[in-house]
């Protein structure tokens, strides 16, 4: 099992700029969540899925989108990239609702 | 939602116990207390839950206080690569769904 995979690791947009971070895991696991890290702080839930199909927002989900049209993928969408978007970025996933989460090893995006 | 309190940051020496306390005094019935930790930049790494009993795996042990008030994790011989931020985290449950909610955690340096 690779786990969970994060591309790409690291990734440098204009401001405006649109992408997708990607997010796979290979466990059949049907709880995945995205998550950002600032310099100094704790993660900030963006957005999470209980299953394919069914998205919901977490803490921070301005300016982002996500979709789940399989078990296995969960990409995150920058729509239109701002500086305050510069972060780490963790997607994260498991198996059901009581388990403990397996992280991505992050992408490490900067907005300029 | 429940909330967490964790100390700032620890020192603990090499060989020693590491005992990271949390306080959780909001917490629901239902609600498990699980722990993270995170090394360097990397993505966090699970440890360990528990609902009301005490609970010990390879890693760590987790103590919850019969009212389940507060929680205790304990590295039993911490080593120089323990060092790294340790977050305790309430799993949160709205409307039947399940997140996470991270705080700013306990930064633990192990001393040689």
């Amino acid at each position: 099992n690779a786990g969970v995979t994060q591309t790409p690791k690291f990734q440098v947009l204009k401001t405006g700029q649109s992408m997708t971070l990607q997010c796979a895991q290979d466990m059949n696991h049907e709880y995945m969540s995205w998550y950002r890290q600032d310099p100094g702080m704790g993660l900030r839930l963006i957005h999470y899925s209980v299953g394919a199909g069914i998205t919901d927002q977490g803490e921070v989900p301005n300016g982002y989108n996500v979709s789940r049209s399989t078990t296995e993928d969960f990409p995150l969408r920058l729509l239109s990239a701002a500086p305050s978007q510069t972060s780490v970025y963790f997607c994260a996933s498991s198996y059901g609702t009581v388990d403990g989460y397996t992280f991505g090893s992050g992408t490490r995006l900067t907005v300029v | 939602d429940a909330k967490t309190t964790q100390p700032t940051s620890m020192d603990c020496a090499e060989g020693r116990a590491a005992n990271l306390p949390c306080n959780h005094s909001t917490i629901s019935g239902n609600e498990y207390v699980y722990w993270y930790r995170q090394i360097h930049s990397q993505g966090p790494q699970y440890i360990i839950h528990g609902l009301k009993n005490n609970e010990t795996n390879e890693m760590a042990s987790l103590i919850i206080t019969e009212d389940r008030k507060s929680s205790t994790l304990i590295l039993p011989h911490a080593t120089l690569r323990d060092t790294a931020v340790y977050y305790c985290i309430v799993r949160v449950a709205p409307s039947g769904t399940y997140k996470y909610i991270f705080g700013t955690g306990t930064r633990l340096k192990v001393l040689a």
